[in-house]
């Protein structure tokens, strides 16, 4: 039962351009979001993250969005820059007896068309 | 600079031929783990160890060892190689401040005949 989804396997978006990133979740214990960006042959690199006490947090172009009611957060990058080409992977974090559990989604390939 | 090793970066192997996976880290985290990662299936988490001599199980351990003797290093073992076990795996280090200084290994990816 996959507890973090990202329905969509891939993504083409033009540089310069909003790339919209979504993921949905269903376990409402989940308290801690972040959404890692992995090139080929390397490992995932973080992002940037949130609080569920927060519904928004920026990080230059990078903003993550929290939706808690819909248990749906977005990652939003603007503008779209060809070396943002990359899969990306939203995770979810609870409290599992002591140690701070990640549960990952499948992953979103972004393709930036210059 | 932050480094996390993983070696071999890539591995063919047979069923039932013991491997060990080696995973090394200078950032003194005390926190360490692995991760399988599977079409559709997105990154799973195998083992994890909060410090020296302290290891226990996440989601998929089945048919893995691990083992946290110095702080620096925690190898991964398949005693038993399986066909199932085909996959990338990727090692994982924290830091004191939490998920935010997660760091990733760069991956090995084994295939079991």
């Amino acid at each position: 039962d996959q507890q973090v989804k990202q329905n969509s396997p891939s993504l083409s978006v033009q540089e310069g351009r909003i790339s919209i990133l979504n993921c949905d979740y269903t376990n409402s214990m989940f308290d801690y979001f972040l959404w890692y960006k992995k090139y080929p042959a390397e490992g995932p690199t973080f992002l940037i993250s949130i609080s569920s006490i927060k519904d928004k947090n920026e990080d230059g172009r990078f903003t993550v969005f929290l939706n808690k009611s819909a248990k749906h957060l977005s990652l939003h990058i603007v503008p779209s820059q060809p070396g943002d080409s990359a899969v990306y992977f939203c995770a979810a974090s609870e409290m599992d007896f002591g140690n701070e559990k990640l549960t990952f989604g499948t992953g979103t390939r972004l393709t930036i068309i210059p | 600079e932050a480094q996390v090793t993983q070696n071999p970066r890539y591995l063919i192997t047979v069923t039932g031929k013991k491997l060990t996976v080696t995973c090394s880290q200078n950032m003194n985290h005390e926190y360490m783990s692995w991760y399988r990662q599977d079409p559709g299936l997105g990154l799973r988490q195998i083992y994890y160890s909060m410090n020296v001599e302290v290891t226990d199980k996440g989601d998929v351990p089945e048919g893995y060892k691990v083992s946290r003797k110095e702080k620096r290093n925690f190898p991964l073992i398949l005693e038993s190689p399986s066909p199932n076990q085909t996959s990338l795996y990727f090692c994982a280090t924290r830091g004191a401040g939490g998920l935010d200084t997660q760091y990733f290994g760069p991956g090995t990816r084994l295939t079991v005949l």
